[in-house]
């Protein structure tokens, strides 16, 4: 069966230090990627997406960025937080051409 | 700009009731919708997904879907404590990508 993991769990940064968050799928080939992020009391909000090795969609201008340097892996990162990227940022994966995202555990990020 | 909009509750219903959750969407080119239960602190899991008019039941739980009024509701029959949580309404276009748009979901309470 397919299984999804992303770390870490929880993490409390400063403003202006780096982030790298990481997700892998398991039991898979070929998954479309996304990485979500909620925001307290808000919906989730899509923020990149990746069809295959190496191809990135970005959903929304920010200083967050994303990889995928092998098929089951999807990385988030960015160089200098902000206050605002604060939030609960989940990994999901779905089957190509098929509607169902399913997500991982989730990664807290506090930033202050 | 495609929205999905779902009254945030808290729907409060007695053990033993039918919960009923509604979600309207704004996008005439919505193609599959999704019903993604959240517990507090955790991430959404997928319960059900129907992309043809009319029900769709699996187990306690019925999806219904009526395009022409772009509406979407869950009932839940026999609810129990454990159906607590936070339930999220989303929705997708057809596409390689699974780009749901998500409301911000409505908090569902079973008192005993």
């Amino acid at each position: 069966s397919q299984t999804i993991h992303q770390w870490p769990a929880t993490l409390v940064q400063p403003v202006g230090s780096p982030l790298s968050l990481e997700c892998t799928v398991e039991g898979t080939s070929n998954p479309n990627l996304y990485w979500y992020r909620q925001a307290a009391g808000r919906g989730l909000q899509l923020l990149f997406y990746s069809v295959g090795i190496g191809q990135i969609s970005s959903e929304v201008p920010q200083n967050l960025s994303a990889s995928r340097p092998q098929d089951r892996q999807f990385i988030l990162s960015s160089k200098k937080l902000l206050l605002s990227d604060s939030g609960f940022y989940l990994c999901a994966w779905s089957v190509p051409r098929r509607g169902e995202l399913f997500f991982g555990e989730g990664s807290r990020l506090t930033v202050l | 700009q495609k929205e999905v909009e779902q009254n945030s509750g808290p729907l409060s219903v007695p053990e033993g009731a039918i919960a009923s959750l509604n979600c309207t969407y704004s996008d005439r080119g919505s193609q599959s919708f999704f019903w993604y239960r959240q517990y507090s602190g955790k991430s959404p899991e997928l319960i059900m997904f129907i992309y043809s008019n009319g029900d769709k039941e699996d187990g306690r739980f019925t999806a219904q879907l009526n395009k022409a009024s772009q509406y979407v509701s869950l009932l839940i029959r026999d609810s129990q404590p454990s159906d607590s949580a936070t339930y999220l309404c989303a929705v997708n276009s057809y596409g390689t990508a699974s780009k749901l748009t998500f409301g911000t979901g409505t908090r569902l309470q079973v008192t005993l």
